[in-house]
């Protein structure tokens, strides 16, 4: 059964440290994004990438959140200082190639907490 | 720029009681249109689309939506409501394009009393 993975499952930081959390999309999937989940906003899409190529990251604070596809199994989202209002629960999610459009399947989420 | 927008934030209903649950997006072109379900602590994971075709969509767990292009409308529907419906649904929209990400819209917490 593939699925989306994502680690660490929960993390507790202090500000200003820094925070990586990483996807390991489906096998075969060809887009990745990244969404942060807060009781305030909802979804919101930070960033997302075909083909290992940035596509759309004007979700994310450039300043401190960068994203990146070192290979095609690996989506890294850093977070650096990490600040208190970064808390959220971030979702990775990858789509099939073909099917950009199409659905999208999710990670268990990553819930930080910064302290 | 495209807007979902779901109309109730909270749901509270009895076991056996009929769900429908409202979704209105805003953008005018051609859409694909989905619902998706996250039960608590979990992931989300797809309820039903619906892409092109009739536009009453068959899904999981007895779901249904409609979508009406008129009323720019794509509502979740199931006729008896079990306690284990008990999650948050989000509706999202994307144009029907190569490079259209996905629009969510705020959520409706469901909440079903046994």
């Amino acid at each position: 059964d593939a699925r989306v993975t994502q680690t660490p499952r929960h993390k507790v930081t202090e500000m200003g440290q820094e925070v990586t959390m990483r996807c390991q999309p489906i096998l075969g999937h060809n887009t990745v994004f990244w969404y942060r989940q807060t009781m305030m906003q909802g979804l919101e899409l930070l960033a997302y990438f075909r083909n290992r190529a940035p596509l759309d990251d004007s979700g994310m604070p450039k300043d401190r959140f960068s994203a990146e596809m070192p290979d095609a199994t690996l989506a890294t989202l850093k977070i650096q200082p990490s600040e208190p209002r970064d808390s959220a629960v971030y979702f990775c999610a990858s789509g099939p190639p073909g099917q950009e459009w199409g659905e999208q399947f999710f990670g268990p989420g990553t819930r930080l907490t910064v302290l | 720029a495209q807007s979902v927008s779901q109309h109730n934030h909270h749901v509270i209903l009895s076991e056996a009681a009929s769900l429908e649950l409202g979704c209105n997006y805003s953008y005018g072109g051609t859409v694909n249109l989905f619902w998706y379900v996250q039960y608590p602590g979990q992931h989300l994971q797809l309820l039903l689309k619906y892409f092109s075709g009739d536009p009453l969509v068959k899904g999981i767990k007895g779901f249904e939506a409609e979508f009406i292009k008129s009323k720019f409308s794509f509502n979740l529907r199931k006729p008896s409501v079990q306690w284990s419906d008990t999650a948050e649904y989000f509706c999202a929209v994307n144009e029907d394009s190569g490079y259209s990400t996905l629009t969510f819209g705020k959520g409706t917490m469901l909440l079903v009393s046994p």
